[in-house]
């Protein structure tokens, strides 16, 4: 099946530094990229909608220079936090949109996650 | 606006059966997901409906009823391991997917 890596699955920062997060589609092209943050006990919480080739799309809320996403390619999509703060500390999980064409269903595949702590 | 109801926790035993129940007004319908998630890590996916009835897989089973907005997720023969979240997901008219808040559920020996 579809599978989509992403990396790194931890990492600690310092206050007011950057960090970047990869995701890639590893046997498939993502036209369509999610980006999700989840707080503890909490659902995923949307934070923007990336098309390869075109400009992300924000949820309410969401500060686009602070979360940058690139979506350059049918294979990588990147989230870049930064200048991070201690509020930031979260799991930052991406998610692709893949057309399944057995099953006639947009399958939504999840990149592993990562637990962003910044300190 | 959009909501998804699913209870915040059950608790079952092992060997037994649990339904997790999720109902949904949403703008538009394209189909509901069901997710597992374990703690600290990504929800995994565990089924699809799009049509109304029942579909079956393996110890798994999820249920649909468009008209009455309303689905469920059946895990029989219950295990340790599938002690996690369970994520009821929607996709609507806009194909974006709208999530509950996910049922925590607790497997006791």
């Amino acid at each position: 099946g579809a599978v989509v890596s992403q990396h790194p699955s931890r990492v600690i920062c310092k206050s007011g530094t950057s960090v970047k997060i990869e995701c890639r589609s590893l046997d498939f092209q993502a036209t369509t990229m999610f980006w999700y943050r989840q707080f503890p006990k909490k659902s995923l919480m949307l934070m923007a909608t990336s098309n390869e080739g075109s400009k992300a799309t924000y949820e309410q809320g969401v500060e686009k220079d602070k979360f940058l996403i690139n979506h350059a390619s049918l294979t990588l999509s990147t989230l870049t936090v930064t200048s991070a703060h201690p509020e930031d500390s979260s799991f930052y999980i991406c998610s692709a949109r893949a057309l399944d064409r057995v099953a006639s269903m947009e399958a939504y595949t999840f990149g592993s996650g990562t637990r962003l702590t910044v300190v | 606006g959009q909501n998804i109801d699913q209870p915040t926790e059950m608790t079952a035993t092992e060997g037994a059966i649990v339904q997790i129940n999720c109902t949904y007004q949403t703008s538009g319908f394209n189909g509901l997901f069901w997710y597992q998630q374990h703690a600290g890590e990504a929800p995994t996916f565990l089924s699809y409906n799009v049509l109304d009835g029942l579909e079956e897989k393996g110890r798994f089973s999820s249920f649909l009823s468009r008209s009455k907005g309303y689905s469920y997720l059946l895990l029989k023969e219950l295990q340790m391991k599938d002690s996690a979240s369970y994520l009821c997901a929607v996709l609507d008219s806009n194909y974006q997917l709208i999530w509950g808040a996910g049922t925590k559920l607790i497997i006791k020996p």
